[in-house]
């Protein structure tokens, strides 16, 4: 158990329809990050938030957006569902490795969206 | 970020060690050698990171070439629990905190029993 959690575990929708991933973080952790895994292309980097701010920006559709809230729980919008959209989503969190560099990711179990 | 290239897939037979290369012959000074693993459909899990000097965690051993154009993820004593597939990430350590994994296509490893 990562510490990380996100609802729901499964989501099935239809197409055009709109639907909301959350996340929570672990404890004391202030970056959240969303990726997206699909079978055609794999594990890809949606967005991260930083204490409320996003911080940075990889290849999230203009049709999904997220936001991060004071209590630090993030959540990932996604409308006017595709096909193409039916993936696993993941959010990690993040806790700095100190002086010795890098920053290790925590991951949350996942989403599984199907959109029929 | 420098590119990394991994064999697609790999067998170990379980007791034994399994060794995991990665090649990132255009890693730059001042990036980093992350290793994570996904096991089947879970979230990845962090394993270990390096820079330059061999590391070792209760998960694993890394050994990073002097050159550090190659790395080699050292799993000591492959259990069936250990089947997934391997990540090689290599990423240069921002001082805002996005770093943002970028994921290839990975190592397939089958522990068999």
């Amino acid at each position: 158990d990562s510490g990380v959690t996100q609802t729901p575990k499964h989501l099935i929708t239809a197409t055009g329809q709109r639907v909301t991933l959350r996340c929570s973080p672990r404890s004391g952790d202030l970056s959240v990050y969303w990726y997206q895994q699909s079978l055609d292309q794999g594990l890809q980097f949606l967005i991260q938030y930083y204490n409320g701010e996003e911080r940075a920006k990889g290849n999230i559709l203009e049709r999904f957006s997220a936001q991060q809230f004071p209590d630090l729980h993030s959540e990932l919008n996604l409308s006017s569902l595709e096909l193409g959209d039916s993936a696993l989503y993941f959010c990690a969190s993040s806790v700095d490795l100190g002086a010795g560099g890098g920053i290790e990711q925590f991951f949350g179990p996942g989403t599984r969206l199907t959109v029929l | 970020d420098a590119k990394t290239t991994q064999p697609p897939s790999m067998d170990c037979a379980e007791g034994r060690a399994a060794n995991l290369p990665c090649n990132h012959s255009t890693i730059s000074g001042n990036e980093y050698v992350y290793w994570y693993r996904q096991i089947h459909s879970q979230g990845p899990q962090y394993i270990i990171h390096g820079l330059k000097n061999n590391e070792t965690n209760e998960m694993a051993s890394l050994i990073i070439t002097e050159d550090r154009k190659s790395s080699t993820l050292i799993l000591p004593h492959a259990t069936l629990r250990d089947t997934a597939v391997y990540y090689c990430i290599v990423m240069v350590k921002s001082n805002f905190g996005n770093e943002k994994l970028t994921f290839g296509t990975g190592t397939r490893l089958t522990i068999i029993p």
